[in-house]
């Protein structure tokens, strides 16, 4: 799978939007691109995903470029809760079911 | 739902002993995935199944580890012997269908061996 990059920590106020960057420069045409975050002492859960057009849902919403060498996960008014590590993953297109989780950023939200 | 569940959601064992963790995924999922968190390693998938058929095991260490899944609810992931090495959080997760689908995690095992 290719290679993403995400700043290692980013710092928010509660009820601002929050940008998260992600940089995968070397996608490929069939990568989709899955974000998930893992909130403290819990297991992972899946936050967004897509191809190439933006997509929103109720939890976020995901800007990719135009050239899909970049996206960013778009929280629209932070919460306390949403404090997390926010993973962002590039899955080869097919068949593939594997999601390769890298370090991701850690989001603290200050009240 | 009652979401995946995990057993036990801790367990201290000593080097050398089996270590066996269980997973019951989501009912009606199809795909069930184990993966190992540390902090030197981050997140890695080990192995998944469809329709409790091993399809990519690729992620398991070595031949220490083994996973199981006798039917569409009930997983294992065993260890035997265990080592010191092997202390980390393990998660289950399980999806249905497509491979864009949302793989729901459990609570996740933490093991500790000493």
């Amino acid at each position: 799978d290719a290679k993403t990059t995400q700043p290692n920590s980013m710092e928010s106020n509660e009820e601002e939007p929050v940008h998260l960057p992600c940089n995968h420069s070397t996608i490929s045409g069939t990568d989709y691109i899955h974000w998930y975050r893992q909130l403290p002492s819990q297991g992972p859960e899946y936050v967004i995903h897509g191809l190439t057009s933006n997509v929103n849902n109720r939890m976020a919403s995901l800007a990719i470029a135009e050239d899909r060498k970049s996206s960013t996960l778009i929280l629209h008014r932070a919460t306390l809760r949403d404090a997390a590590v926010y993973y962002c993953i590039l899955r080869s297109g097919g068949s593939n079911y594997k999601l390769t989780f890298g370090k991701g950023t850690l989001l603290t939200v200050n009240p | 739902d009652a979401g995946v569940i995990q057993s036990p959601r801790h367990e201290v064992t000593e080097m050398g002993q089996e270590v066996t963790l269980r997973c019951k995924p989501i009912s009606g999922h199809d795909y069930l995935f184990w993966y190992r968190q540390t902090m030197m390693r981050g997140l890695e998938l080990l192995i998944y199944f469809n329709n409790n058929v091993p399809i990519d095991d690729s992620g398991m260490p070595e031949d220490r580890f083994s996973a199981k899944m006798p039917n569409a609810s009930f997983s294992t992931l065993k260890i035997q012997p265990s080592e010191p090495r092997d202390s980390a959080v393990y998660f289950c997760a399980s999806s249905k269908g497509t491979p864009t689908a949302e793989q729901f995690f459990g609570p996740g095992t933490r093991l500790t061996v000493l």
